[in-house]
């Protein structure tokens, strides 16, 4: 099945300043990219996605871009705020045989310092 | 749209006690997943239905674990008996076919002592 890494585990950047976080995937089916969210003490939600046949995609402080040819996608967030401090996940989804299920990557603790 | 409805939302149990986790997918979502998630694990999927089907349980861990879904807007997860390893946060998600988004739950959190 579909393997995805995220880098890095932990992200910490000062207020104001941009944050990236990378994901590679292995499968080349895989054409759906969801970024989610997670609060503490809550569950995670979708805050961007992105298509296999789009290479960029952005709303407001969030973009993100994916690399078809490298298997790999990033989510920026710029401007970052005290409250974009979350863990991120990036998953993966391929058509066909999964039925729609969600490849995650282990999530990296995004911590803005004001 | 009330969203995922999970309970409870925290249980504390002991070691060899029956869990039971439930969950209420979103109205006319198909696609329900159950999601385990620790520190040393990350996210896991558990199983998934569709159409109330079990689709895929391989990442059930055990026979101790069970999952059912006896109509489209209920799902219980179950853990017979409980140990304390199986203490984390469980996640129920819904999704509609034709639709890649999938909506999480607030999520239990379940400690085995």
């Amino acid at each position: 099945g579909e393997n995805v890494e995220q880098h890095p585990s932990t992200l910490s950047v000062q207020e104001g300043d941009s944050a990236v976080i990378k994901c590679t995937y292995s499968d080349s089916a895989s054409n759906y990219f969801p970024w989610y969210k997670q609060e503490l003490g809550k569950g995670p939600q979708l805050i961007i996605d992105i298509r296999s046949n789009v290479g960029e995609k952005k709303d407001q402080r969030i973009a993100v871009t994916l690399n078809k040819t490298a298997k790999h996608f990033s989510l920026h967030i710029t401007e970052t705020q005290p409250e974009d401090s979350a863990v991120y996940f990036c998953a993966a989804k391929a058509r066909g045989s999964t039925l729609g299920r969600l490849y995650f990557g282990r999530g990296t603790q995004l911590t803005v310092w004001p | 749209d009330a969203g995922v409805i999970q309970s409870p939302r925290h249980e504390v149990t002991e070691m060899g006690q029956e869990v039971t986790l439930r969950c209420k997918p979103i109205s006319g979502h198909d696609y329900l997943f159950w999601y385990r998630q620790t520190m040393m694990r990350g996210l896991e999927l558990l199983i998934y239905f569709n159409n109330n089907v079990p689709i895929d349980d391989s990442g059930m861990p055990e026979d101790r674990f069970s999952a059912k879904m006896p109509n489209a807007s209920f799902s219980t997860l179950k853990i017979q008996p409980s140990e304390p390893r199986d203490s984390a946060v469980y996640f129920c998600a819904s999704s509609l076919t034709g639709k890649n988004e999938q909506y999480f739950g607030p999520g239990t959190r379940l400690t085995v002592t």
